[in-house]
Order: structure tokens, then sequence, then C-alpha cells
């Protein structure tokens, strides 16, 4: 199975701020990558899929890139909304890996 | 609007068993790859089980796998997880959530999710 490393585990930050989490493939995935955002109590939500294409209502702060087996998701200028858990997911095939997760947290 | 529902958990004895289901709207169900996603209490999200549209092909996780079989009913457009066997570690909170591909894959990511059902397996 493909295994999904993500760095930092906690990231503390301030409104504003520019931030960026890095999560890591065992093997090539391509591109298929997916990001999510995780509210306490909430069900995930799609933030970027592609590596890099936005989902629809999501803000343009965000943004991701990379392929192969490296991948950064950035939040250009940090939001109140926007502390929360974020996790990446592979999707190169039908045995789904997510990465264990960032806690990103008010400095 | 696509409205995705869990159902069925509960609490349930080691060793015992449970059914748990979602129901779907606002999209058409028979023709995407449904999954069934956990996260364990304080813990990051697992990925448990997917079925393609037609149910012909299931994927299980390895922790998962001779213990749960997911199911899907295409005239209810709803998704089912038979759990059985179950243990401690079992316990979490389990999602259902739509597949979005593109081509005839029908591997994806997860665009729709419900809220959730808890499981808690304790005696």
């Amino acid at each position: 199975d493909i295994q999904m490393t993500q760095s930092p585990s906690t990231l503390s930050a301030s409104v504003g701020d520019r931030v960026t989490i890095t999560c890591r493939a065992s093997q090539s995935i391509s591109g298929w990558l997916a990001w999510y955002q995780q509210k306490p109590g909430k069900a995930p939500n799609l933030l970027i899929y592609k590596a890099s294409s936005l989902q629809s209502g999501v803000p343009s702060r965000f943004s991701g890139t990379g392929s192969g087996t490296e991948f950064t998701l950035t939040i250009s200028s940090l939001q109140p909304d926007d502390f929360a858990t974020y996790y990446c997911q592979q999707y190169n095939s039908f045995q789904f890996t997510f990465g264990q997760g960032t806690r990103l947290e008010i400095k | 609007e696509v409205q995705v529902v869990e159902s069925g958990g509960g609490l349930v004895q080691p060793g015992g068993s449970l059914r748990l289901s979602c129901a779907t709207s606002g999209f058409t169900f028979s023709s995407y790859t449904m999954s069934w996603v956990r996260q364990a209490p304080g813990k990051g999200l697992e990925w448990v089980s997917t079925i393609r549209s037609s149910g012909s092909s299931t994927y299980y996780a390895d922790s998962v796998k001779g213990r749960f079989t997911i199911s899907r009913d295409n005239s209810r457009n709803t998704l089912y997880l038979q759990m059985s066997s179950l243990r401690a570690d079992d316990t979490a909170v389990y999602y259902c959530a739509k597949v979005y591909y593109v081509g005839t894959s029908g591997v994806g990511y997860f665009d729709y999710w419900g809220q959730g059902t808890l499981v808690t397996v304790s005696s």
C-alpha cells in the first residue's frame, strides 16, 4: 500500500501568515492527490483535487502543487476560519490512503 | 443539492455485528463509486471500503478485510456497511463519501461526505 506522510504534524501561525503543508507519498502517485480541511466535530471538506485543482467554492488563498511523490498545500494569507486540521489523500488506486493530518493552530 | 446521511451507529459488544446505512439524494447514485471512511476518537482519517457503481467490485482496507462487507442498493440510492466480529479498535465515526472520478476508472477523490455515525465497541 502507498503510505502518505504529512509534515509538520502541528503548525502554529497567525492570521495573515502564509503557511505550507507538505505531503510525501511512498511511491509515485502522479497527480492523484486531494487535500481536505476538517474542523472539530465536522466531516472533512474537499479543498484541492488532482494536486492543484481548486474545488468549487473554496477560497483562492488555498493552492496546491506537486506531482510524483511530493506535494504541498499553501494558504497564502491565513484567515480565522482556516484554523483546522488538514489531510492529504492519494487516489492512485482503490487502496486509498490519507496522511496523518496537520493541525493548524493559532499562535 | 447532494445529501449523504449515515445511520445505524451505536454501542455494540466486542465480537458483535452492526449494519450501517447511507441514504443519498441529489445525484445519480447508480453512476458513482461510493466509500466508507472512519475516524477513531482523536485520530486521523482511515479509508475502510469502496464499492464501484454497479456493485461488481469491492475493496477493503487490510484492517477490516474478512470482517466488513460493503454493498449498495441502487434502486434505493443507499450504501451499506455490514460489520461483524467487531473489536474495540473499530470504535470510530464512520463517514459515507461519494467518489468523484473522470473516465471509467471509478477511482477518484471524495467530493461529498455525510456527517458520520458513531460506532462504539465496548463491553
